[in-house]
């Protein structure tokens, strides 16, 4: 069964900095991640899909099949950005990571 | 268009008693999905629905079972509810063929046994 690990629950940057969220998955065909978010009082959403290759307000994520990561990453970030963040991987269901909280500070 | 909507928004239960959530979803949704959110734990999968008439266990299916009668519902009863069925439940829904894993959630449940 597919698996996922994000192995930070907190992190915290300041506003600007890099920001990187740590996602490795375990999965023995080709996967499909998921980046989904929650901000404050809002529902979860999907954030960016790796079949896309997308940039979502300033956000990427590359898959890396070598290492079985697809970390999410802002070059510079915002405090809008404080969420909580969850990884997910598509089998026959989604199944989500434990998830991490970033909070962006001022 | 109410998306997915889940019933109740809160609930207290004693040990031993019984509930149905109901989430329903007016977008003509194949897949539903109801998850629990525990801190530390994330979004566990407890059960799921290909299509009306069609469920299938999750990752942690104890104790609670699910019946899909009409696409647009998908209900989740716990039978003789325990402390540690306490957490917050999600459910969403997924249209088939459609952009590939874009689950959209409800507003959660927030169940607590004593």
């Amino acid at each position: 069964a597919q698996r996922v690990t994000q192995p930070e629950k907190l992190l915290s940057v300041f506003k600007g900095a890099p920001v990187e969220l740590k996602c490795n998955y375990s999965y023995s065909g080709s996967p499909e991640l998921f980046w989904y978010v929650q901000y404050s009082r809002q529902r979860l959403q999907l954030l960016l899909r790796h079949i896309s290759r997308e940039s979502i307000k300033g956000f990427t994520a590359d898959l890396n099949k070598g290492e079985t990561s697809f970390h999410l990453k802002k070059p510079f970030a915002q405090e809008e950005d404080s969420a909580m963040y969850y990884c997910a991987l598509r089998d026959n269901d989604m199944r989500f990571g434990a998830g991490t909280r970033l909070t962006v500070k001022p | 268009n109410a998306g997915v909507t889940q019933t109740p928004k809160f609930r207290v239960l004693k040990t031993g008693q019984s509930m149905t959530l109901l989430c329903a979803q007016d977008m003509n949704h194949e897949y539903m999905y109801w998850y629990r959110q525990d801190p530390g734990m994330g979004l566990r999968l407890i059960h799921y629905s290909v299509g009306e008439g069609t469920t299938a266990k999750g990752e942690v299916p104890d104790g609670y079972n699910v019946s899909r009668l009409k696409k647009q519902n998908f209900l989740l009863g716990l039978e003789s509810a325990a402390p540690s069925q306490t957490s917050v439940y999600f459910c969403a829904s997924e249209l088939a063929g459609g952009p590939v894993g874009e689950l959209f959630f409800g507003e959660g449940s927030r169940l607590t046994v004593l």
